[in-house]
């Protein structure tokens, strides 16, 4: 298996644009998760999925990021419209069982630039 | 709310030398994991842990649910295992992470 696909793997915008993100998890595997890593605060958990479902957007900074997994092999991560504080590195991990009580795959994150 | 501290914040360590990593948190955690963010940026989940002890290679973590304490130690260190070591606890479904200790091994 080639691993937790991300695509971008860099991104630059202006402020005020569209951006999206997207993610290919291992195949096989059920929970999907999205994290952003910045100097400030370190690692962040956004959003997590299990079985293409939702679990918990507590992490999602505003209404202006949004997640959605349409199918078993394809998420993306939306930021609309994009601001400079955006910027960071994001990450897509999956794992083969529900929830955060499993090793989980990391890919090889989008950084992102918002000018 | 959790709090995950790690210490020391950042270490300097001669190849060969057995190296100790800590963690702890104030919480009761459902799962604790330990992951490995090389100096490219890429993560790798180590461990995952939720009691007891786990080995893989040269890498050896424990946790001490009632201390609300994990170590991480590295055997026989090597400059390759130069990375940021990162802690992250999955406690009243919160995932909390630490701020990450700055490993260098030197030759």
């Amino acid at each position: 298996d080639a691993g937790v696909i991300q695509s971008p793997r860099h991104e630059v915008t202006e402020m005020g644009q569209e951006v999206t993100l997207r993610c290919k998890p291992i195949s096989g595997h059920n929970s999907l998760f999205w994290y952003r890593q910045t100097m400030m605060r370190g690692l962040e958990l956004l959003i997590y999925f299990n079985n293409n479902v939702p679990i918990d957007d507590s992490g999602m900074p505003e209404d202006r990021f949004s997640a959605k997994m349409p199918n078993a092999s394809f998420s993306t991560l939306k930021i609309q419209p994009s601001e400079p504080r955006d910027s960071a590195v994001y990450f897509c991990a999956s794992s083969q069982q529900e929830g955060f009580g499993n090793e989980q795959f990391f890919g090889p994150g989008t950084r992102l630039t918002v000018l | 709310k959790n709090e995950v501290e790690q210490s020391p914040q950042n270490l300097t360590a001669q190849e060969g030398e057995f190296i100790t990593i800590n963690c702890s948190y104030s919480v009761g955690i459902s799962a604790l994991h330990w992951l490995q963010q090389h100096p490219g940026g890429g993560i790798v989940s180590l461990f995952m842990l939720s009691s007891g002890k786990k080995k893989h290679g040269r890498l050896i973590a424990t946790i001490n649910i009632q201390e609300k304490h994990s170590s991480l130690h590295i055997t026989a260190s090597h400059p390759r295992d130069s990375a940021v070591y990162i802690c992250a606890v999955w406690a009243n479904s919160k995932l909390t992470f630490g701020k990450g200790i700055t490993l260098s091994v030197r030759p």
